[in-house]
């Protein structure tokens, strides 16, 4: 069953550093989302990316954060200079349809020390 | 004010017990969700409901549009059915807004 991945499964960082993190959607899925769950909190929506754009974020979302789909297989989300809040667990997922279920990623867990 | 509410935020349950678990929005939708995640992190979609009732093997899904109130059930639940319930509402546009979760941990 095609699934989507993530990579890589975890990242040490340190503070100020930039990161970024892959994901491979399924292949024949056009909607594209990040989303990121802090430990112990719910699971948080940052963005939104269709035919080539961002279609919404939030205000999570901000200058150092930014997302490209460099090929036509990866997705990857991209923190420019990273804070000790960004500490989080990050989700990439797609879908076929807007609005139709998401498929989730196993997820990479970022650690900004 | 959270969006999407559940109750209860934790439930234990024994083996065979029927468990349900309930969500609420205030959003306007146009779909919403039931996941499961696991201890690992892992997210995996179970429903998505914009009217009515679903039924997958030994979970329920059910939705009233009116109240804006959904619930989830477990018939004859199982250890394994140790998970973290969320709910998420897609508000009309496509993101998911999610819940806080239900942590359920069932007994043998």
């Amino acid at each position: 069953e095609p699934e989507v991945t993530q990579t890589p499964s975890h990242q040490v960082t340190q503070m100020g550093q930039e990161v970024i993190l892959r994901c491979v959607p399924i292949s024949n899925h056009l909607y594209f989302y990040w989303y990121r769950q802090i430990l112990g909190q719910k699971v948080e929506f940052l963005v939104s990316f269709y035919n080539n754009e961002i279609s919404e974020k939030s205000e999570i979302f901000d200058d150092q954060f930014s997302v490209e789909r460099p090929d036509g297989s990866n997705f990857t989300l991209k923190i420019r200079s990273t804070k000790l809040e960004d500490s989080a667990m990050y989700f990439c997922a797609s879908s076929d349809v807007g609005g139709e279920t998401q498929y989730f990623g196993p997820g990479t867990r970022l650690l900004v020390l | 004010k959270n969006e999407v509410e559940q109750s209860p935020q934790n439930l234990t349950a024994q083996e065979g017990e029927f468990i349900t678990i309930n969500c609420s929005y205030s959003v306007g939708i146009s779909a919403l969700h039931w996941l499961q995640q696991h201890p690992g992190g892992g997210i995996v979609s179970l429903f998505m409901l914009s009217s009515g009732k679903k039924k997958h093997g030994r979970l329920i899904a059910t939705i009233n549009i009116q109240e804006k109130h959904s619930s989830l059930h477990i018939t004859a639940s199982h250890p394994r059915d140790s998970a973290v319930y969320i709910c998420a509402a897609t508000p009309g546009t496509y993101k998911y807004i999610f819940g806080t979760g239900t942590r359920l941990k069932v007994l043998a």
